[in-house]
């Protein structure tokens, strides 16, 4: 089945830009997207990217697909503190379901 | 608009006993899920249903059962809990099969924390 990856942790400082990484290896998803999950809290989308785009800009974020290396990414800049949280990605896999990595906790220090 | 409700919020279970988690949406999705989250692993899927009378098993369905009489609620049944089966749960939906009819994303609940003794 799909397998999704992402590192488990990423520290950044406040002001820093943050990036977020995800490989997957089912080349066929339509839809990527990433997802953000506040402590005590469900899953909320960010934003999400249609397999025929290279990148995607929406305010401090920016998502970069490469297709060839099946690596996504999410880059946001200027991260505070109330970016802290876990980012999923997710993508549609064989059976018309989204398919999550395991999230990466994102600790922003002051 | 309330979107996604989860009931209960937490519960504790003793290994053996059997309880129903409910999820209720106001949104007149069609698609409901079930996912469990365990930490490290992401999400993974339980059940989900296509819409009201039809359900269908997701990555790991084992230990669980569900049912939608209804178009707006999404039940979750453990009928003999096992630790194994401590988890977040949560549950979400949808206008469309995400990523198939278009980029129709998934709206969640805030989860039900179940700790099975």
């Amino acid at each position: 089945g799909e397998d999704v990856e992402q590192s488990l942790f990423l520290s950044v400082r406040e002001g820093d830009s943050s990036v977020i990484n995800c490989t997957y290896t089912d080349s066929s998803s339509t839809y990527l997207y990433w997802y953000k999950q506040e402590p005590g809290a469900g899953l909320q989308l960010l934003t999400y990217i249609f397999s025929n785009m290279d990148m995607k800009q929406d305010q401090r974020l920016t998502v970069l697909l490469n297709k060839k290396d099946k690596h996504l990414s999410l880059r946001i800049a200027d991260t505070q503190t109330g970016d802290s949280a876990i980012y999923f990605c997710a993508l549609r896999n064989a059976g018309n379901m989204l398919t999550f990595g395991g999230g990466t906790r994102l600790m922003v220090k002051p | 608009n309330a979107g996604v409700t989860q009931t209960p919020k937490f519960r504790v279970l003793k290994t053996g006993q059997s309880m129903t988690l409910l999820c209720a949406q106001d949104m007149n999705h069609e698609y409901m899920y079930w996912y469990r989250q365990d930490p490290g692993m992401g999400l993974r899927l339980i059940h989900y249903s296509v819409g009201e009378g039809t359900t269908a098993k997701g990555e790991v369905p084992d230990g669980y059962n569900v049912s939608r009489l209804k178009k707006q609620n999404f039940l979750l049944g453990l009928e003999s809990a096992a630790p194994s089966q401590t988890s977040v749960y949560f549950c979400a939906s949808s206008s469309g099969l995400a990523g198939v009819h278009g980029a129709n994303v998934l709206t969640f609940g805030a989860g039900s924390r179940l700790t099975v003794l």
